[in-house]
């Protein structure tokens, strides 16, 4: 079965600054999907990358898929308190499910 | 923007009783699935739904749980006689088709005491 493992599991970073967060699959990845959940509430849809190589933004967060690494990261530039939350990384397995990594905790000091 | 919504938003059960959740999945979505989160761990695959038949569904959806599609828009989580282990966020999710992102719902709180 595919695994996903996310780094950091957690930082805690100074608002203003940069962060990345990286997500490496043990098989090759079809669709990459990223999420932001709040603590105990619903996961809201980022972004998805589905070619390697491919890259996307969306206000200050930019996601890539390096398909030779197997490995997809997550920047978000100039952090802000509302960039706090658990970013979640999800590979379609087989098109038809998501297969979820363990998640990265991001704390924004003010 | 089109949501998918879930009802309740939390619900405690005792042990043994029967407890449906609720989705409404967007409206032209084809494809929809249930997950869930136990309290500080992944979030895990249960089931996928397409063409009112189950697609694929994972080792924890054993014969305790069902899912339903009863009308054009309601799906249907139920599980059978609960067990404190049921515990968990249940999310929905749904898609278009194949190669489309997957939208989620808030999620619902089981609580079983």
């Amino acid at each position: 079965s595919q695994e996903l493992e996310q780094s950091p599991q957690s930082l805690i970073v100074q608002e203003g600054k940069n962060l990345t967060i990286n997500c490496t699959s043990s098989k090759t990845l079809y669709g990459l999907y990223w999420y932001k959940q709040k603590y105990g509430e619903g996961l809201i849809f980022l972004m998805m990358l589905q070619k390697g190589g491919e890259e996307k933004s969306h206000e200050k967060i930019t996601a890539k898929l390096d398909e030779k690494k197997q490995q997809s990261s997550l920047h978000i530039t100039a952090s802000q308190p509302s960039h706090a939350g658990i970013y979640l990384c999800g590979a379609d397995v087989a098109g038809n499910k998501l297969t979820f990594g363990g998640g990265t905790r991001v704390l924004v000091k003010p | 923007e089109p949501e998918v919504t879930q009802t309740p938003s939390h619900q405690v059960t005792q042990m043994g009783q029967e407890v449906i959740l609720r989705c409404v999945p967007i409206s032209n979505h084809l494809y929809f699935y249930w997950y869930r989160q136990i309290l500080g761990q992944k979030v895990e695959f249960l089931v996928s739904f397409y063409n009112n038949e189950i697609s694929e569904k994972s080792e924890i959806f054993d014969d305790q749980f069902s899912v339903e599609r009863p009308d054009g828009s309601n799906f249907t989580l139920k599980i059978r006689s609960t067990k404190l282990e049921d515990s968990a966020m249940y999310f929905c999710a749904s898609r278009p088709t194949f190669n489309y992102g997957y939208t989620f719902g808030s999620g619902t709180r089981l609580t079983v005491v």
